[in-house]
């Protein structure tokens, strides 16, 4: 079965560098794109990057384009998040998601990993 | 904050028929499909509606989907206790060239 499995979040402090990972199994990891969306406790999804099933194709929301950077591996199943300069409102619960649809920009999610938290405070 | 609004909140009673709006503009829900996901508390969200009004394999049918011009709505009958969670809309957003999730909607069985 599908599975989705991210790590590497913590508390870490505004303006050093975090990254996330996402581990995927249970279906052919290079044969999708894959997104990263977020969660801010109690609050609502906001999506955050996409990249395309070979790394060469990325889109990024606004508030984190030049700051957070998704790539991936396809030789270990994982998708990354390189949070660097990370501020106080990027706090959030963050997911891996498995892209779905008929082109990249054209998308919807059909499975999610369980989350990530990143806290970032001094 | 996003492009896309949903009520906060709607409630029915069980086995009643409640639907959740979603309202956009031509760069998103007008341009492109619109796809829904359930959240129950504590939990990852979870795909309900794809291309405006397919479910998924495993989704009963008393879920659905519609879109017209720059809306959405996802209705839910015969409510049960377990259908409790949030929902949200989404679609990609064509000047942003980013996707775009609503606002949120919980749903609650009085």
């Amino acid at each position: 079965q599908v599975q989705l499995v991210e790590s590497g979040g913590g508390v870490v402090q505004p303006g050093t560098s975090l990254r996330l990972s996402c581990t995927a199994s249970g279906f052919t990891f290079s044969g999708y794109a894959m997104h990263w969306v977020r969660q801010t406790p109690g609050k609502g999804l906001e999506w955050v990057a996409v990249i395309s099933h070979d790394g060469s194709t990325k889109y990024y929301a606004d508030c984190v384009k030049g700051r957070f950077t998704a790539s991936r591996d396809n030789s270990m199943n994982t998708l990354y998040l390189q949070m660097n300069s990370p501020r106080a409102e990027d706090t959030a619960v963050y997911y891996c998601a498995r892209h779905r649809g008929r082109t990249i920009n054209i998308p919807y999610f059909d499975y999610w990993g369980q989350g990530t938290l990143v806290t970032v405070s001094s | 904050q996003s492009v896309l609004t949903q009520p906060p909140s709607v409630s029915a009673a069980p086995g009643q028929r409640v639907t959740v709006s979603c309202s956009g503009s031509s760069s998103n829900i007008g341009n492109d499909y619109v796809s829904w996901y359930q959240q129950l508390p504590g939990t990852a969200p979870k795909l309900l509606i794809y291309d405006n009004n397919k479910r998924p394999s495993g989704i009963p049918d008393r879920f659905s989907g519609s879109k017209s011009g720059t809306s959405a709505t996802l209705g839910i009958t015969g409510l049960q206790t377990g259908d409790e969670a949030d929902y949200y809309c989404g679609t990609w957003d064509s000047s942003l060239s980013g996707y775009v999730f609503g606002t949120g909607t919980k749903v609650t069985v009085l």
